[in-house]
């Protein structure tokens, strides 16, 4: 059962460098969302989409952009990687449905230097 | 933005105590709140999502609680053991599908 698989697992940019984070899940699920994760602040969302075809900024979307490739794919891209964009991104889905939760990817861990 | 916040931020226990700790939230617009595990070096698993004032649930050792009205969740581990270490994210659903989450409550049981 593959769930949420996130590509890559580890990466370190130059400042200014771009690069795009890669999620899948084959749960059939509507929903997919970009959160990332930084020391004493939970998860943050970045971007999500409700559904496919759609996108929706989140608490934290500048510097970021995404795409909703098909129901099965979701990628995240840094256009021009900053310092403070150093964190560990996860994706997650769900289904979309009240009641229902999310299923997360095991993470990619970015460095920027 | 939302304000959801647990408390506290983290705490020791002796195994074989329960303890508990809480998540609040807006009391206005609720359609949900849910609880996730976090262990170390790996992701998020869902424990419980709640959509009803007054809601109980219960998974093994671990349950929770829920009051929409006064917005608050209690997050409960009876007999508390060392698998139990992690850190416990409560999320906050509004309209539309998209969570809040607040910062966590770290747990450390010692044997």
């Amino acid at each position: 059962n593959a769930g949420v698989t996130q590509t890559p697992k580890f990466q370190v940019l130059k400042t200014g460098q771009s690069m795009t984070l890669q999620c899948a899940q084959d749960m059939n699920h509507n929903s997919m969302y970009w959160y990332r994760q930084d020391p004493g602040m939970g998860l943050r969302l970045i971007y999500y989409s409700a559904s496919e075809g759609t996108t929706d900024k989140g608490e934290v979307p500048n510097g970021y952009n995404v795409s909703r490739l098909n129901k099965r794919e979701f990628s995240l891209r840094l256009e021009s990687a900053a310092p403070s964009q150093t964190s560990v991104y996860f994706c997650a889905s769900s289904p979309g449905v009240l009641g229902q939760p999310q299923h997360f990817g095991d993470g990619t861990r970015l460095s920027i230097l | 933005i939302l304000n959801v916040e647990q408390s506290p931020q983290s705490l020791h226990v002796q195994e074989g105590d329960s303890t508990n700790f809480t998540c609040s939230f807006p009391s206005s617009n609720f359609y949900a709140l849910h609880w996730y595990r976090w262990e170390t070096a790996k992701s998020p698993e869902a424990l419980f999502v709640m959509t009803l004032n007054g809601d109980e649930k219960k998974k093994g050792r671990i349950s929770a609680t829920l009051n929409t009205k006064e917005g608050y969740s209690y997050l409960y581990i009876k007999g508390s053991q060392p698998e139990d270490s992690a850190t416990y994210l409560c999320a906050f659903r509004a309209a539309g599908n998209k969570l809040t989450f607040g910062g966590g409550t770290r747990v450390l049981v010692k044997p």
